[in-house]
């Protein structure tokens, strides 16, 4: 059964740090890119990240480029967000997500498997 | 990309016809996704390139669209359907999302 399962997120200050992980199952990892996207409180969905699969090239949202680094390790189906220098409006639950083809950028792409995600509070 | 759904929230009743519609700010050609998101779940997708139906969605979805209008229909609707719905382009990063169309009894 194709499965994705977020961690890592919890309280931290403004300006703090944390890494999410999303461990996935089911599926060849490292032929699909993969998505991050988060809502915050009472707000709809933002996209927020996106790494191709196998070539590891990144996609940054405005609002978080040069804080956030998506990365995976392909070895152990796992995919990450080093999530740095928190502010108060990225409080939010983190969903991780795949998408349909290796290249993040694929017009046809959509994000078929979703996992129930990961809440981070920055306060 | 902008986009823009409307409308936010709507009252329906089982049985009903549901339409959302979602405008883009510039011509996204008939790349739009539509997803369903109920409070606590994983969000789901329904609809990719517009209008085809992803695998195991049931019938009485369906979109329709081209350019810059994009509509998604709920036909008979049911107790499993209120949800909040989005839309979202996906001819250019960053994927923008509608803002939602919440859809209650």
């Amino acid at each position: 059964d194709v499965q994705l399962v977020e961690s890592g997120g919890g309280l931290v200050q403004p300006g703090g740090s944390l890494r999410l992980s999303c461990a996935a199952s089911g599926f060849t990892f490292d032929s699909y890119a993969m998505t991050w996207v988060r809502q915050a409180p009472g707000k709809g969905l933002e996209w927020v990240s996106a790494v191709s699969g196998s070539r590891s090239i990144t996609y940054y949202a405005g609002s978080v480029k040069g804080r956030f680094t998506i990365s995976r390790d392909n070895s152990n189906n796992t995919l990450f967000l080093q999530m740095n220098n928190l502010r108060v409006e990225d409080t939010a639950i983190y969903y991780c997500a795949k998408n349909m083809y290796d290249i993040a950028v694929v017009t046809e792409d959509y994000m078929d498997v979703w996992g129930k995600g990961t809440t981070v509070i920055v306060s | 990309i902008q986009m823009t759904q409307s409308p936010s929230s709507l009252s329906a009743s089982v049985g009903d016809r549901v339409t959302i519609t979602c405008r883009a700010s510039q011509t996204i050609s008939a790349y739009l996704n539509w997803y369903q998101h109920k409070a606590g779940e994983a969000p789901k997708v329904l609809i990719y390139l517009a209008s085809t139906l992803q695998n195991g969605v049931p019938s009485r979805f369906s979109g329709s669209g081209f350019g810059t209008e994009f509509t998604l229909t709920i036909t008979n609707v049911q107790p499993d359907d209120f949800a909040t719905y989005y839309c979202q382009q996906s001819l250019t990063t960053p994927r923008t999302f509608g803002q939602g169309t919440k859809v209650e009894v």
